[in-house]
């Protein structure tokens, strides 16, 4: 079965300083790989996604994902975070021909000044 | 161009009592998710319906969940006999497509702001 696990619940960091939010899955067959993230007091966005093709995926607002097949994972990550960037982000998964997401438990990101 | 909406933003119900939660997706959307969010569970996914094949309701926790979706558009999340562990951030998505190999192509999951449902 699938499951997607996200290690840090929470992410201190100070603004412009670099981040790397940790995402493992676990599936047998091929995959789709997706990161959510949901703002205070907001619905869940889409972030970035892999679907195929080059296994470095980027957002519009800086953070880029790589999908490593060998160890099964999809970090996310920013090289300078602002303010802004505070949100919970969840890592998905769902397998090839199915349409259910599977989500991590999220990983809260709280950056300071 | 309006996104997915849900109605209400909380509820605050009684143990015992039936709920009704609504989904209104984005236009066009063929598929309708729903999901929920509670504490030590995470996101876990609930039901799926696509047009008018029937639906998926493999993720309901115990028969009091239901759901339906009428006309293909709104759909209704209804809880009965309402538990203490049933307090939860109900969430509705929808997409244009679900299934298949157009999955990943097309079928981005945009979410709606959640219904908060709490159960005293």
């Amino acid at each position: 079965a699938q499951s997607v696990t996200q290690l840090d619940s929470q992410v201190p960091v100070f603004e412009e300083a670099p981040v790397e939010l940790r995402c493992n899955y676990s599936s047998s067959v091929s995959v789709y790989l997706f990161w959510y993230v949901q703002y205070p007091n907001q619905g869940l966005q889409l972030l970035l996604k892999y679907l195929s093709g080059s296994t470095l995926v980027e957002s519009i607002n800086g953070f880029e994902a790589e999908f490593n097949k060998s160890q099964t994972s999809f970090h996310l990550r920013k090289p300078s975070v602002h303010i802004s960037d505070t949100a919970e982000y969840f890592c998905a998964v769902s397998e090839d021909s199915s349409y259910k997401l599977i989500f991590g438990s999220g990983t809260r990101l709280l950056v300071r000044p | 161009g309006a996104g997915v909406s849900q109605s209400p933003s909380n509820k605050v119900t009684e143990k015992g009592k039936d709920v009704e939660l609504r989904c209104d997706p984005i236009s066009g959307h063929t598929a309708l998710y729903w999901y929920r969010q509670s504490l030590g569970q995470g996101l876990e996914f609930l039901i799926y319906f696509q047009g008018n094949s029937a639906p998926d309701k493999s993720g309901l926790p115990s028969d009091r969940f239901s759901a339906e979706r009428t006309g293909g558009s709104v759909s209704t999340l209804t809880i009965q006999r309402t538990q203490q562990e049933d307090s939860a951030v109900y969430l509705c998505a929808s997409s244009k497509l679900a299934g298949g190999t157009t999955m990943g192509s097309t079928d981005t999951q945009y979410f709606g702001p959640g219904t908060r449902l709490t159960v005293l």
